[in-house]
């Protein structure tokens, strides 16, 4: 079945740098999304990619996917305290159905 | 956005017993709704997808006797964990899309703890 890795479990960043989590999938997506996970809460949605190649913006987060629709990136500036939390990946083929990868937790030093 | 509700929000149940669960689409009408399951620090694994009015498909590996799942309607959809065991101690967590929106939003998940 389809498998989505995700690296690196775990970013410890310091407060103003960036950081970036990958993904990357077994088999091509027909979407990839990224939710947030905040400590004791559910994930929530960020964004959905689509398209080859395609780039979207949020503020300061930067979500890239990938020409052959088998990876993906988020790129965070500037981070800050309300960063922390977990951010996962999920591909997903032409079903619905999400498949998550393992998470990259983030905890901010100011 | 649209709100999931998942009740309760916490339970504590003797082995062998069964619990249910709820996973409520407050705003929009869900015609799929997914189950997952959540350990400690680690990630959602997708239990199974119900679509209303028939029944859920679960992935390989999961029970379906034992974890039964019902969609009746377009607002709800019920995990009920029959004969629980301490193993099946978890995070359970439900999600729901409509037709209108790709993304899934999640309910506040509900943790069990079977004794």
């Amino acid at each position: 079945g389809q498998q989505v890795m995700q690296i690196p479990q775990y970013q410890h960043v310091q407060e103003g740098e960036d950081f970036t989590t990958y993904c990357n999938s077994s088999t091509t997506l027909s979407n990839i999304q990224w939710y947030k996970q905040r400590p004791g809460g559910h994930p929530v949605f960020l964004i959905q990619l689509v398209k080859s190649g395609e780039v979207k913006k949020q503020k300061r987060l930067t979500f890239q996917f990938g020409e052959a629709k088998k990876n993906s990136s988020l790129h965070i500036t500037a981070t800050q305290t309300t960063d922390v939390g977990t951010y996962f990946c999920a591909g997903s083929s032409n079903d619905y159905k999400l498949s998550f990868g393992a998470g990259t937790t983030v905890t901010v030093r100011a | 956005g649209a709100v999931v509700s998942q009740h309760p929000s916490w339970v504590i149940c003797k082995s062998g017993t069964s619990v249910k669960i709820e996973c409520r689409s407050l705003d929009f009408q869900a015609t799929t709704m997914f189950w997952y399951r959540q350990f400690p620090k680690q990630s959602l694994m997708l239990m199974a997808t119900s679509n209303e009015g028939s029944k859920a498909t679960y992935e390989q590996g999961v029970e379906k006797d034992k974890f039964l799942i019902n969609h009746a309607s377009l607002t709800l959809s019920t995990l009920t964990v029959t004969s629980a065991h301490p193993e099946d101690s978890s995070f359970y967590i439900c999600s729901a899309r409509g037709t209108d929106f790709y993304e899934q939003y999640f309910g506040p998940g509900t943790r069990l703890t079977v004794t």
